[in-house]
């Protein structure tokens, strides 16, 4: 069983949804990671938390440490936000854990 | 430059030969850190350094050598490359070592073993 289990792995969404990924965890932590890698393969670092919640426009992250477990939300979800979303742990050290990604398609 | 970049873009690499993946960032970050990407695996730590001079192993170090000669570069060495290093690798840095850092990521080299 992987350490950082992601769901769902693909989602396809109509422009104005409300999207949800789930991101779920086994070990212990010191942070977890949300990234976006674009469909052209870069990846940027969208939030960084240990604790509660970050909201960066129409991005909210949460994370609930007793139940190892955190979610990324999209409010009005645009095409643009079509994208690989990534979850990540942050272990000891340098020691990260990634999840296998969550495929976004919004529709127009 | 501006960030974090990678070169080559891509490479077509028989087995056996060596091959280095160059990373090269000017945010004067301290930290420094090789990824592979594999489908369906997600991306894996291979090398770290936390500053020029130090470095230290990750989750799939096997078969592969890194040196931090200086605060800029991070360079990946394959000594001798075999199919199952096939992947897209991913460089990175941020302003410190630890997990509690943000990452940058460059734009990634993809590798052919064949």
């Amino acid at each position: 069983k992987n350490e950082v289990e992601q769901s769902p792995q693909n989602l396809t969404a109509q422009e104005g949804e409300f999207i949800t990924i789930n991101c779920s965890y086994s070990v212990g932590i010191s942070a977890l990671h949300w990234l976006q890698q674009h469909p052209g393969g870069g990846i940027v670092s969208l939030f960084m938390l240990s604790s509660g919640k970050k909201k960066h426009g129409r991005l909210i992250a949460t994370i609930n440490i007793q139940e190892k477990h955190s979610s990324l939300h999209i409010t009005a979800s645009h095409p643009r936000d079509s994208a690989v979303y990534i979850c990540a742990v942050g272990r000891d050290n340098n020691d990260m854990r990634f999840g296998a990604g969550t495929r976004l398609t919004v529709k127009p | 430059i501006a960030g974090i970049t990678q070169a080559p873009t891509s490479q077509i690499l028989a087995a056996g030969r060596r091959m280095t993946l160059r990373c090269t960032q000017d945010m004067r970050h301290n930290a420094m850190y090789w990824y592979r990407q594999d489908l369906g695996l997600g991306l894996r730590l291979i090398h770290y350094s936390n500053t020029a001079g130090t470095t230290g192993k990750g989750e799939v170090p096997d078969g592969y050598s890194v040196s931090r000669a200086n605060t800029d570069d991070f360079p990946l060495t394959l000594a001798s490359a075999v199919p199952s290093q096939t992947s897209v690798y991913f460089c990175a840095s941020s302003k410190t070592g630890g997990s509690y850092n943000e990452q940058f990521f460059g734009p990634g080299t993809r590798l052919t073993v064949l």
